[in-house]
Parts: structure tokens; C-alpha cells; sequence
């Protein structure tokens, strides 16, 4: 069964600085990879997805991902952050031969960015 | 584009009460999410719709829990009787047509506390 885990729960950042949300996940097979930010009181919104290519991928707002197949990860990273960036950041997979496309989640990261 | 609309944003209910969630997804989209995402942890999916049709509901709990998208449009997530472990934000999803590397698209959900 495929999982996700999200290692750190909270990464309080300053404003301007670079930063890194971790994400691994576990499956037996090949995987499609995403990463949702949630605003407060807001629903996700995609800000990108590894389906192939090229491991590295760039998103919205600056954001992008390296795909790590052996080390099975998908760090999202951005090299400089908002004060508007504070938000949850939801790491997801799923199975490319599962033709629903349903997603399994990481239990999400806070990011605070303070000025 | 409209987004995709969730009603009520939030709702109180006492435990084994009843209780009912809307979703109109993005006009076009085949495929319809319900996720339940309970405090500090990832949407979990509860079940997912081709058109009226159901393609996913095995996380969702059948004695309480029940869905339906009768014309393959607006949907209805119900609980009855709600439990105390049911609160939790339920966010809806909509996909064009529910292909595993298409974008889903949520709501802004609807907050459930169960006292």
C-alpha cells in the first residue's frame, strides 16, 4: 500500500529566507506526486505535480520539487518565501494504474513565515 | 470559472444527529471527490463518483455514511448518526474526468464539530 510522510509538522521561517518541505513516500511501484497548499479557511489548490520526465519540477509562486526516485522523495522547495506563503502544505501520490486517480495524502506541513 | 461550492461552510450538530453536505462541482467535470480531513492530519477520501456513478467508496463508513450524485452533477455527503470522531472538514473535489494525472479541484469545505 502506498503512504506518505510528511517529516516535519511545523517549519517557522522567516521572511525572504529559503525553505524546504520534506516529503517521502512509500510504495511498490511507480507513482505520480503532488503538492497541495491550503490557505486558512480555504480549499487546496495544486501548486505542482511530478507525473514524469524531468525530476525537477517547477510550480506556482515560486515553489518547485526534485523527484528523488532512490531515496524515494519529493522535497519541495522555494528560495525565498512570503509573509503570503503561510499556509498547509499537503504532499500526495498516487497510482498512475489506478485509472481513479485517487489520492493518499501526508499529514500536512504548517509553514509560518514571520517578518 | 466558478469553483467549486460547498454548503454549509459550518455546522454544529449534537452526537447522533443527522447531517447533510452539498457540493456543486466545476460545470463539466465528470468526476466528483468527498474527502474528510480530520484536524492534524491529510484529506483522507471517502468516496469518489464517475458521472452518477460510484468508482471508490471502500474508506467510506456504509452504517453512517452515505453519498449520492443522482444527475451526475450537484452531490450529497450524509451521517447518520454523527459521531464524535466524525468532526472533522469535509472538502469536496472535482476532476474533468477523473484521470489519474488530471488536477482535482476542491471546495473551500465544510467544518463539522459534533458535540
Amino acid at each position: 500500500a502506498q503512504s506518505v510522510t510528511q517529516l516535519d509538522s511545523q517549519v517557522p521561517v522567516f521572511e525572504e529566507a529559503p525553505v524546504e518541505l520534506r516529503c517521502n513516500y512509500s510504495s511498490s511501484v511507480s507513482v505520480y506526486l503532488f503538492w497541495y497548499v491550503q490557505y486558512p479557511n480555504q480549499g487546496l489548490q495544486l501548486l505542482l505535480k511530478y507525473l514524469s520526465g524531468s525530476t525537477l519540477v517547477k510550480g506556482i509562486n515560486g515553489f518547485e520539487a526534485e523527484f528523488n526516485k532512490s531515496q524515494t522523495s519529493f522535497h519541495l522547495r522555494k528560495p525565498s518565501v512570503h509573509i503570503s506563503d503561510t499556509a498547509e502544505y499537503f504532499c500526495a501520490v498516487s497510482d498512475p494504474y489506478n485509472q481513479g486517480g485517487k489520492l493518499i495524502f501526508g499529514q500536512g506541513t504548517e509553514l509560518s513565515v514571520k517578518p | 470559472e466558478a469553483g467549486v461550492a460547498q454548503s454549509p461552510r459550518y455546522k454544529i450538530i449534537e452526537k447522533r444527529q443527522s447531517v447533510a453536505f452539498w457540493c456543486n462541482p466545476i460545470s463539466g467535470h465528470a468526476t466528483l471527490y468527498w474527502y474528510q480531513q480530520i484536524l492534524g492530519q491529510g484529506p483522507k477520501l471517502l468516496i469518489q463518483f464517475q458521472n452518477n456513478g460510484v468508482v471508490d467508496d471502500s474508506q467510506l463508513p456504509k452504517d453512517r455514511f452515505s453519498a449520492e450524485r443522482l444527475k451526475g452533477v450537484d452531490s450529497t455527503l450524509k451521517i447518520q448518526p454523527a459521531k464524535l470522531e466524525d468532526s472533522a472538514v469535509y472538502l469536496c473535489a472535482s476532476s474533468l474526468r477523473g484521470g489519474v494525472m488530471e488536477t482535482q479541484y476542491f471546495g473551500p469545505g465544510t467544518r463539522l464539530l459534533v458535540l
